[in-house]
């Protein structure tokens, strides 16, 4: 069974960072490129960040640009999300979501339970 | 960047009706259509892929048309545990953006 457990949400003050990380498991982690959408409390999603089979390649929505690192491990099963100089406007439920399809050309087949981050003073 | 609208935001529609969603795209992303389905309080669930495609599991209720800018989801008969925030998005641009439609609330009439 496919299984995606994000961690490392809650809540910081602005200009704060946090490290969400999504422990994978029930699948062959490393043949996947893996992806963290977002999803403001009663909106839209949001792709924010993404990352190629291997590591060599990331993509980052304009709006984390520069602020936001996607990383992953294929030796732990896990993806990581470093979020740096947080704003109020990311404020959000974040998702880990697995990649299928070709090259980057997929949709999101199987999704985390989402973990909240809040930024407030 | 691709701008995907969906049509209606509510739909207000009976159990064992029909119901047919709308998505629109800016740009032609050919057959690179995913719509997913969300309940409150939980994660979304892919439905479709392919702008026509069924992922596993899904009850042949539920399918999809369409290619280039339209597309359509059609929910045959409706169950009430289909009653539920349906999502478009397009995986189709470079570089990509995986850009999702706003949403359309599928309500009991």
């Amino acid at each position: 069974e496919v299984q995606l457990l994000e961690s490392g949400g809650g809540l910081v003050q602005p200009g704060g960072s946090l490290r969400l990380s999504c422990a994978a498991s029930g699948f062959t982690f490393n043949i996947y490129a893996m992806n963290w959408v977002r999803q403001v409390p009663g909106k839209g999603l949001e792709c924010v960040s993404a990352i190629s089979v291997g590591g060599g390649t990331t993509l980052h929505a304009d709006s984390v640009k520069g602020r936001f690192t996607i990383s992953r491990d294929d030796s732990e099963n896990t993806v990581y999300l470093q979020m740096n100089s947080l704003r109020v406007e990311d404020t959000a439920v974040y998702y880990c979501t697995r990649g299928r399809g070709s090259g980057w050309q997929y949709y999101f087949d199987f999704w985390g339970q989402g973990t909240l981050v809040t930024v407030s003073s | 960047e691709i701008v995907m609208t969906q049509s209606p935001a509510t739909l207000s529609v009976s159990p064992g009706e029909r119901a047919t969603l709308s998505c629109r795209a800016s740009q032609s992303v050919s057959s690179n259509l995913a719509w997913y389905q969300q309940k409150r309080g939980q994660a979304p669930r892919l439905l479709i892929y392919g702008a026509s495609t069924r992922d596993t599991g899904i009850p042949a209720r539920f399918s999809g048309s369409g290619s280039g800018t339209e597309f359509t989801l059609t929910i045959s008969s409706l169950q009430s545990e289909d009653f539920a925030v349906y999502y478009c998005q397009q995986y189709s641009n470079w570089p990509p953006t995986y850009t999702f439609g706003q949403g359309t609330k599928l309500e009991i009439k």
